[in-house]
């Protein structure tokens, strides 16, 4: 099955600095990578995500990159703020019947002021 | 619309009780799935469904039962709780149709098993 592995799993950055997560996959069928934030005390919310047939997506601070030759993708934060604080997922997808996610192990990031 | 919603919030059973938790979302999704998140683990996937009626085992099905009676529920039950399965419990549902659809996440059940 699928594997994920994610680094760093804690995160300290100021205010205004960039935070990069990285996160790697061991299925080369894999097609569907998103990340989600997760709130102290609340679900994981979907954040960005990409697919296999794009490389770089951007929403606004929020950027993701995918290689898929690597196996590896990654999460880039700029601007950190203070309410960017909060643990990140990434996950991957093969698709299919389902759509199963395989989870890494999260990335707690903490934006100082 | 309330999204995913998830009773209880938090429970705390002994050793060999069994509980039922309860999954509800509105938007009409097809496909709905049970979580468990423990420290340092990620979210690691018990059961989930691909339509009222239908379940099938996730990554770690042991110790778990589930029924989707209806489109909009999904039940986590444990017949008989052990230590092990003490973590916080959550529930999320797709619209379904291959791994491009997001997932939304309910709020979480915490159990605590004694």
């Amino acid at each position: 099955g699928e594997n994920v592995e994610q680094h760093p799993s804690t995160l300290s950055v100021q205010e205004g600095d960039s935070a990069v997560i990285k996160c790697t996959y061991s299925d080369s069928a894999s097609n569907y990578f998103p990340w989600y934030k997760q709130e102290l005390g609340k679900g994981p919310q979907l954040i960005i995500d990409i697919r296999s047939n794009v490389g770089e997506k951007k929403d606004q601070r929020i950027a993701v990159t995918l290689n898929k030759t690597a196996k590896h993708f990654s999460l880039h934060i700029t601007e950190t703020q203070p309410e960017d604080s909060a643990v990140y997922f990434c996950a991957a997808s093969r698709g299919g019947t389902a759509s199963k996610l395989t989870f890494g192990t999260g990335t707690r990031l903490q934006v100082t002021l | 619309n309330a999204g995913v919603t998830q009773t209880p919030k938090f429970r705390v059973l002994k050793t060999g009780q069994s509980m039922t938790l309860l999954c509800a979302q509105d938007m009409n999704h097809e496909y709905m799935y049970w979580y468990r998140q423990d420290p340092g683990m990620g979210l690691r996937l018990i059961h989930y469904s691909v339509g009222e009626g239908t379940t099938a085992k996730g990554e770690v099905p042991d110790g778990y039962n589930v029924s989707r009676l209806k489109k909009q529920n999904f039940l986590l039950g444990l017949e008989s709780a052990a230590p092990s399965q003490t973590s916080v419990y959550f529930c999320a549902s797709s619209a379904g149709s291959g791994g491009g659809e997001t997932q939304y996440f309910g709020p979480g059940t915490r159990l605590l098993v004694l």
